[in-house]
């Protein structure tokens, strides 16, 4: 079945440094990734859809200087936390339909569990 | 505002029991409804998916099944196993958007 592979599983990182977080599939092309966040004890909260090609559509209240979401190819998206503060600490989701398949359910990554010190 | 909500937040069972999680969503335009299982501090994974045009799925010991027209959605699963112990979610999918329920805890004591 369709896989996304999410890389790396765990991150720790100090103050004011950068992350970067990959998603890729394995077996499909996407054209629309889409990257979540979740909170302790709260529901993923999708923070932006990755675009192949173009720029990346940002949801209210997240800062596009700050998460760079790059999608440079069909099966590959990346997210970078610029100059992570403890806050950013959260685990990370990414998520992949295949283009290519009508009706075609998202397919997530593990995650990244991010933690800033 | 598009919004799902999950009922009840947190559920715990004796082990064998069948029980139901229930799934409402504003708005009935509707691409796809999905249920997720995630094990804490874990990725999702995908349970099943009900699209549209469908009514239910099964796949082993749960079903789902979607009334487009009252906005829900219930997961039922049978004979529960301590394994079947996490948090599940409920997903109601645009094509390119998605809106999660804050989910459904569930422990299922041996």
């Amino acid at each position: 079945g369709a896989v996304v592979s999410q890389h790396p599983s765990r991150v720790i990182c100090k103050s004011g440094t950068s992350v970067k977080i990959e998603c890729r599939s394995l077996d499909f092309q996407a054209t629309t990734m889409f990257w979540y966040r979740q909170f302790p004890k709260k529901s993923l909260m999708l923070m932006a859809t990755s675009n192949e090609g173009s720029k990346a559509t940002y949801e209210q209240g997240v800062e596009k200087d700050k998460f760079l979401i790059n999608h440079a190819s069909l099966t590959l998206s990346t997210l970078t936390v610029t100059s992570a503060h403890p806050e950013d600490s959260s685990f990370y989701i990414c998520s992949a339909r295949d283009s290519q398949t009508l009706y075609s359910p998202l397919h997530f990554g593990n995650g990244t569990r991010l933690t800033v010190t | 505002k598009q919004e799902v909500t999950q009922i009840p937040a947190a559920l715990s069972v004796p082990e064998g029991e069948n029980l139901v999680l229930n799934c409402s969503f504003t708005d009935s335009a509707i691409y796809n409804l999905q249920w997720f299982r995630q094990d804490p501090g874990k990725g999702l994974t995908s349970l099943l998916l009900i699209q549209s045009s469908q009514r239910e799925q099964t796949s082993g010991r749960l079903n789902a099944s979607l009334d487009k027209s009252s906005g829900r959605s219930t997961l039922y699963i049978a004979a529960s196993q301590p394994g079947d112990s996490a948090t599940y979610l409920c997903a109601k999918s645009g094509y390119s958007t998605l809106t999660f329920g804050k989910g459904t805890m569930l422990l299922v004591s041996p």
